[in-house]
């Protein structure tokens, strides 16, 4: 059974940091894609980084570019995302997504999501 | 960054009742269109891809369709298991987008 655990959420000053983890089972993690996507409370949901396999291939929104930092370790089967710079607007429930296998592009449909982490910027 | 809007925001139906939400895009994003169903305190469940195929698992009562920039999700026969929030994603340009959420009540 395919599992996705997100750890790393809390209360957080602007301007803090934090690193969030997904700790990855029940399927070959270096075989797939990953992603983050948040949703603030109360509202939709929005794309923040993608990874490929090798961790070669990165992206990220506009709004988190020079702050995030998205990175994986196919060893330890574990995607994180390192948050610096944090502001009032990323506050959100923050979710790893596995990217569907087998797409036509690099980001693709998000298959299997963990239960997210809050993560909260307030003073 | 490509808008996607869906319609209704919310809607009221009742079990056994067909409904059918809908997705626009603001540009062509061809079938790259995915639709996900959330439920409250629950992570979103990936039910449709690529606008018309059906995730593993997901009950025929759903179905998907459309191309370009008009999609639809039809529930052929509303389940009491159906009232949730419904997304769509597009995923043919960057940065993905999703549509703001249809919310589903019973009636």
């Amino acid at each position: 059974e395919v599992q996705l655990v997100d750890s790393g959420g809390d209360l957080v000053q602007p301007g803090g940091s934090l690193r969030l983890s997904c700790a990855a089972s029940g399927f070959t993690f270096s075989d797939y894609d990953m992603n983050w996507v948040r949703q603030a409370p109360g509202k939709g949901l929005e794309w923040v980084s993608y990874i490929n396999r090798r961790g070669d291939t990165i992206y990220y929104r506009d709004s988190v570019k020079g702050r995030f930092t998205i990175s994986r370790d196919n060893v330890k089967n574990s995607l994180y995302l390192q948050m610096n710079s944090l502001r009032a607007e990323d506050t959100a429930l923050y979710y790893c997504a596995r990217g569907q296998s087998g797409s036509y592009y690099e980001v693709s449909a998000f298959d299997y999501w963990g239960l997210g982490t809050l993560v909260t910027v307030s003073s | 960054d490509i808008q996607m809007t869906q319609s209704p925001s919310s809607l009221s139906a009742s079990v056994g009742d067909r409904v059918t939400i809908t997705c626009q895009a603001s540009q062509d994003i061809r079938n790259f269109l995915n639709w996900y169903q959330q439920k409250p305190g629950k992570a979103p469940k990936f039910l449709i891809f690529d606008a018309s195929n059906l995730e593993t698992g997901v009950p025929s009562r759903f179905s998907g369709s459309g191309s370009g920039t008009d999609f639809t999700l039809t529930i052929s026969s509303l389940q009491p298991e159906d009232f949730a929030t419904y997304y769509c994603h597009q995923y043919h340009h960057l940065p993905p987008t999703f549509g703001q959420g249809t919310r589903l009540e019973i009636k």
